[in-house]
C-alpha cells in the first residue's frame, strides 16, 4: 500500500505571510495532484505535476514535484484569507496497471487570519 | 454543466438497514471512484472503476458494493451498515487522456446509528 504523509496537519496564519505545505513517500509516483477542498464541497483539483523536478505556478501559490517524483510541496505567497481550505495531495500509481487507483494525504487545513 | 452528482446528500440510518447512494457523471468520463473521508485519515478510496462492468477494490473496500452498469452511473451500496460506516462519501470522475485527475461530486453525510 502507497502511503502520503502531508504536513502539516494544521496551519493557521495571518494575511500576508508564506507558507509551505508539504506530501512526503517512500513510493514513486506516475504523477503528484493537489487539491483544495472547502466545507460543504468536494476537492477541486489544482494541479498536477508529472515530471521529476517540475515546477508549476498558480498566481501566489507554487507546486514542485521532487526529482525521484516520491515528495511534492505547495507554497503559498503573501496568502489571503481566500486560500483557507483544506489542501489534499494525491498520487497516481506508478506500476502502469492500475489507473484508476489514486493514494491521498490526510490533508492540511489552513486558515488565514485577517 | 460538466458535473458529478450524488444522492442523498445527508442520510440518517439504522444499522443493518441496507442503503444506496446513486452517483452519475455528464462528462461521459471512463473512470468512476468513490472515497470516504474521515478526520485525520484523508480521503481513503473505496472502489472505483475503468468501465462498464469493470471494478476494482481501493484501499477500504470491506462492507461496500459497487456496479457499473452504464458508463454515467456508479452507485455504492452498503449492504448492511454499521456505525464504523459513518462517514463523509464522495464520487469522483476522471477521462483518459489525462493523470487521473478527478472530478468529485458534492458529497454524502452518512450516519448510521
Amino acid at each position: 500500500t502507497q502511503l502520503l504523509e502531508q504536513s502539516p496537519q494544521f496551519l493557521s496564519i495571518q494575511e500576508g505571510e508564506n507558507l509551505t505545505v508539504y506530501c512526503n513517500s517512500s513510493s514513486v509516483f506516475s504523477s503528484l495532484q493537489w487539491y483544495r477542498q472547502e466545507p460543504g464541497e468536494g476537492p477541486v483539483l489544482l494541479v498536477t505535476v508529472v515530471t521529476g523536478g517540475e515546477v508549476k505556478k498558480l498566481k501566489r501559490l507554487t507546486f514542485q514535484f521532487g526529482d525521484a517524483r516520491k515528495d511534492s510541496s505547495l507554497h503559498i505567497t503573501a496568502a489571503q484569507t481566500g486560500d483557507t481550505g483544506l489542501y489534499l495531495c494525491a498520487g497516481g500509481d506508478a506500476g502502469g496497471t492500475s489507473y484508476g487507483k489514486l493514494t491521498f494525504g490526510q490533508g492540511t487545513i489552513l486558515t488565514v487570519h485577517p | 454543466e460538466a458535473q458529478v452528482t450524488q444522492n442523498p446528500r445527508y442520510l440518517i440510518t439504522v444499522t443493518g438497514k441496507k442503503l444506496t447512494v446513486t452517483c452519475s457523471q455528464n462528462m461521459n468520463h471512463e473512470y468512476m471512484s468513490w472515497y470516504r473521508q474521515d478526520p485525520g485519515l484523508g480521503l481513503r478510496q473505496i472502489y472505483y472503476s475503468m468501465n462498464v462492468e469493470v471494478t476494482d477494490k481501493g484501499d477500504v473496500p470491506e462492507g461496500y458494493k459497487v456496479s457499473r452498469k452504464e458508463k454515467r452511473n456508479f452507485p455504492l451500496i452498503l449492504e448492511s451498515p454499521s456505525p464504523n460506516q459513518t462517514s463523509l462519501y464522495f464520487c469522483a470522475s476522471s477521462g483518459t487522456g489525462g493523470y487521473n485527475e478527478q472530478f468529485f461530486g458534492p458529497g454524502t453525510r452518512l450516519t448510521v446509528l
